[in-house]
């Protein structure tokens, strides 16, 4: 069974634009989670999406936003992007979210 | 509020020897807990899981110790060996909820 998939693995952003990132699931997986991870922060959750539904959000501004779509793929969406965005994003999906989450290797964004 | 916490920002351990990452909660509602080890530039990968219905699991080198009254966990390694240099993070859900709460991470150093 393929593994979760993110693309695109690096990017590059200046201050003020916007970036979408994309993961698909592991199939079958119908929950996808995003984080974001910086130095010392661990990995801090952005929000929780079932069948198309967020169910979750964590304490990020509305600047950052997702959806998900009938194939269960995810994308996130930045607008107005900050130097403090700079992360490596993460995507995990599981069956449900009350199971064992799995990663895909990230997205590197680096905003200048 | 951070209500999963590692402590020990990083170990190290001499090959062979044993490791003890520890991982304490405050929320009394979590009865899931796993352990991810992490290498740089690539996603968590999924090491091992407890329910809250037990207190110790095992899976080869790994066992995993829960210690509800207290809210802690620790994961054992052994024997350590060089390819378990990383960070682990430990991660606790609470079943009615729809997210996971990570720890900042403790970076394992295995001493050849």
């Amino acid at each position: 069974k393929a593994g979760v998939t993110q693309t695109p693995r690096y990017l590059i952003k200046t201050r003020g634009q916007q970036v979408t990132l994309s993961c698909s699931p592991i199939s079958g997986h119908r929950s996808v989670s995003w984080y974001q991870q910086t130095p010392g922060q661990g990995l801090q959750f952005l929000f929780e999406y079932f069948s198309e539904t967020q169910r979750n959000k964590g304490n990020f501004p509305g600047r950052f936003s997702g959806r998900q779509f009938s194939n269960s793929r995810s994308e996130m969406n930045v607008s107005t992007l900050e130097l403090g965005d700079s992360a490596l994003y993460l995507c995990a999906s599981s069956s449900s979210v009350e199971e064992t989450q799995y990663f895909g290797p990230g997205t590197r964004l680096l905003v200048l | 509020d951070q209500q999963v916490k590692q402590n020990s920002p990083s170990l190290s351990v001499q090959e062979g020897r044993i490791s003890i990452l520890n991982c304490d909660y405050t929320n009394s509602m979590f009865d899931y807990f796993l352990w991810y080890k992490k290498y740089p530039a690539e996603g968590p990968t999924f090491l091992i899981s407890i329910s809250s219905i037990k207190d110790k699991n095992e899976d080869g080198r790994f066992t995993v110790f829960l210690n509800k009254s207290a809210k802690h966990l620790s994961l054992h390694i052994v024997p350590s060996q060089p390819g378990d240099s990383a960070v682990y993070f430990c991660a606790a859900s609470a079943h009615t909820g729809n997210q996971f709460y990570f720890g900042t991470g403790t970076s394992l150093t295995v001493i050849p």
